[in-house]
């Protein structure tokens, strides 16, 4: 167990839908990151934030949005899905405020998304 | 930005052969370069970095090298076992974002 936790593990849901993803960090971290891993792009980073507040955006498209709690667990939200949204969503945290810093960046077991 | 790319895509060894995973990097002003080791049904998880200051770093049967020049680095496991078998990855770090190679599958066969 990474200390890191994703829920849930598995959705299975239909075009068109809206779905949110669940992201506990390990206990201290305060930065969060999100990566989309799909078959053929491998991982690609979403969108990092630190304590609340939005640090860093990545290949993160108009439809999804995410956001970090005061109890610094954070949900991606992905809405008006399409086929090719399916994949592998991970989170990832860390103490550091800095991705630079790999001190502790652990990631979760990933939730498996797939739009039919 | 950043691209990273990965080789081979798979690779199949003999147990106790070494095993080489190259990646290249197009930013030189990328400085961190992690490597991470992703089990089926599990996140990745990292298993050794080297920075850009540094040209080799070793853990155990596992070693990571860089070439600043070039814009490559490789990660080296010697003695492989059938536990090394998963999905490698290596990354690169710069613009305060980590890029992701495409992934090498590494089956052992005992």
């Amino acid at each position: 167990d990474s200390g890191v936790t994703q829920t849930p593990k598995h959705l299975i849901t239909a075009t068109g839908q809206r779905v949110t993803l669940r992201c506990s960090p390990r206990s201290g971290d305060l930065s969060v990151y999100w990566y989309q891993q799909s078959l053929d792009q491998g991982l690609q980073f979403l969108i990092h934030y630190y304590n609340g507040e939005e640090r860093a955006k990545g290949n993160i498209l108009e439809r999804f949005s995410a956001q970090q709690f005061p109890d610094l667990h954070s949900e991606l939200n992905l809405s008006s899905l399409e086929l090719g949204d399916s994949a592998l969503y991970f989170c990832a945290s860390s103490v550091a405020v800095s991705p630079r810093s790999n001190y502790g960046y652990t990631f979760g077991s990933g939730t498996r998304l797939t739009v039919v | 930005g950043e691209n990273v790319e990965q080789h081979p895509s798979t690779l199949s060894v003999q147990e106790g052969d070494s095993a080489v995973i190259k990646c290249t990097y197009s930013d030189s002003a990328s400085n961190y370069f992690p490597w991470y080791k992703q089990e089926l049904g599990k996140g990745p998880q990292l298993i050794i970095d080297i920075r850009s200051n540094v040209g080799e770093k070793k853990d155990q049967r596992i070693a990571v090298t860089l070439n600043k020049t070039a814009k490559h680095f490789s990660l080296h496991i010697t003695e492989t076992q059938p536990e090394d078998s998963a999905v490698y990855f290596c990354a690169a770090h710069t613009g305060n974002q980590f890029y992701f190679g495409t992934g090498t599958s590494l089956t052992v066969i005992p």
